[in-house]
């Protein structure tokens, strides 16, 4: 139990869609991170918010875009859905802008596009 | 760029054999290295994690050991159980200032009773 907690578990969308993930990261997490995980793959770095201000971003098109909250929320934002973005989804949380500090996993959304 | 490469699984055992799950890296800098665990249908859980060069990182059982020299960060447990089965991911972050987790592609183990 890591105190993270995602929503919601799975998801099932059609091509062109669009579609927000959320993550409630433990109290006191003033980071999260966003990780996409395809299947048999390991997670693959999305983006990382810092004090609701992106962090950093991975190798991801500006589709993919986020939202860090002040009650430790966090949203991921998907527009125009491709069947290649059908994925588990992850959030992390962690204490502070340290890039060493451990990252604390949610279970996930298991998203799906047809 | 920083990679994580991992053994390829799926490693099948027996309950209490021995257990060795490799893991090298390429990195600049000093990362932080770290072992998760993934049960089915569920997220990742922190395992055990080192942060500097000849740490050894231990739980539930499992260890392993930052080895600078050779890039390695192998994973060990002396008596697997049918309940270790799941996926092993292996991961470094911290690299040159980067915030980000790099994992490798995970190893399945299986554990036969």
């Amino acid at each position: 139990e890591t105190g993270v907690t995602q929503s919601p578990t799975h998801l099932i969308k059609t091509r062109g869609q669009q579609v927000t993930l959320r993550c409630s990261s433990q109290s006191g997490h003033n980071t999260v991170s966003w990780y996409q995980q395809a299947l048999g793959q390991g997670p693959q770095f999305i983006f990382q918010y810092y004090r609701e201000e992106e962090n950093g971003r991975g190798n991801f098109p500006p589709r993919f875009s986020g939202l860090q909250f002040p009650n430790y929320s966090s949203e991921l934002n998907v527009n125009a859905l491709e069947l290649d973005d059908s994925a588990l989804y992850l959030c992390a949380s962690s204490v502070g802008e340290g890039s060493k500090e451990t990252q604390y996993f949610g279970p996930g959304t298991r998203l799906l596009v047809l | 760029g920083d990679s994580v490469t991992q053994m390829e699984g799926p490693v099948t055992l027996s309950e209490e054999a021995f257990l060795t799950i490799n893991c090298t890296y390429t990195a600049t800098g000093y990362p932080s290295l770290f072992w998760y665990v993934q049960y089915p249908g569920e997220g990742l859980q922190l395992l055990l994690k080192a942060t500097k060069a000849d740490d050894k990182g231990s739980n539930k059982g499992f260890e392993a050991t930052y080895r600078k020299e050779t890039t390695s960060f192998h994973l060990e447990k002396g008596s697997v159980q049918v309940s270790d089965s799941a996926v092993y991911f292996c991961a470094l972050s911290g690299s040159s200032g980067t915030y980000k987790y790099i994992f490798g592609t995970g190893t399945r183990l299986k554990v036969l009773a």
